[in-house]
């Protein structure tokens, strides 16, 4: 089945150390986004990339660094800049064609930072 | 300036009644795109319907609706015939073709359906 898959589900984590969340599609998409949601928030754009070895900041990106080295892996690092890293963390991804327009979106990584 | 205004937080409705959420946008962008999410509990995001500025019909996917309103810049989803499952948190969400196709999310409306 073709998808978008984090990991792991929950993490956690002690305060200073950085943590990477993973995320895979299989979906042949060339856009992935990092998005961070805050309890009874919206979600915030951290890092997005349309192709491979490209990336770009979104709103939030102090704290956070991302790869993009192959077309299938969009990696989220929360290093230990990032003041308040406990939120939850969805990765999605978009096909780049013109009259493509739906963003898939994977189950999530809740980060507990202790 | 936000984007993208959902002004209900909480919206509490009977089951089998219809219902619409309500979802304002800013943007001086000619072609952009406007959707809808639905997040249960589970913290999954559900892609609903999606509608294109230059689109001239209002976009249907069985159950949804979405009544779009260029002029006044309104983007309202409309559930008819509300189940017990579509107790959800809703984003309305925007995507602008000038900002390297960055889709931008709404704070949400929580709908309760109530037996």
């Amino acid at each position: 089945d073709g998808g978008i898959t984090q990991s792991p589900k929950y993490l956690f984590r002690k305060e200073g150390q950085n943590v990477t969340l993973s995320c895979e599609q299989n979906l042949n998409h060339d856009a992935m986004y990092w998005y961070r949601q805050d309890p009874g928030q919206g979600l915030r754009l951290i890092y997005y990339s349309q192709i491979v070895n490209d990336f770009q900041k979104g709103d939030i990106a102090e704290g956070y660094s991302v790869s993009r080295e192959k077309k299938e892996s969009f990696p989220l690092t929360v290093t230990s800049a990032q003041k308040n890293p406990t939120a939850f963390y969805l990765c999605a991804s978009r096909s780049s064609g013109r009259y493509t327009n739906e963003q898939f979106f994977g189950p999530g990584t809740r980060l507990t930072v202790l | 300036a936000q984007k993208i205004t959902q002004t209900q937080p909480g919206m509490f409705v009977q089951e089998k009644e219809a219902v619409t959420l309500d979802c304002t946008y800013d943007t001086s962008d000619p072609s952009y795109g406007l959707f809808w999410y639905k997040q249960p509990s589970s913290g999954e995001m559900i892609f609903l319907i999606y509608q294109g500025s230059y689109d001239q019909q209002n976009a249907t996917e069985g159950r949804y609706s979405l009544n779009f309103q260029k002029a006044r810049k309104s983007a309202n989803l409309v559930i008819s015939a509300s189940q017990l499952g579509d107790s959800a948190m809703y984003f309305c969400a925007m995507r602008e073709a000038n900002r390297d196709d960055k889709i931008i999310f709404g704070k949400g409306t929580r709908l309760h359906i109530l037996p």
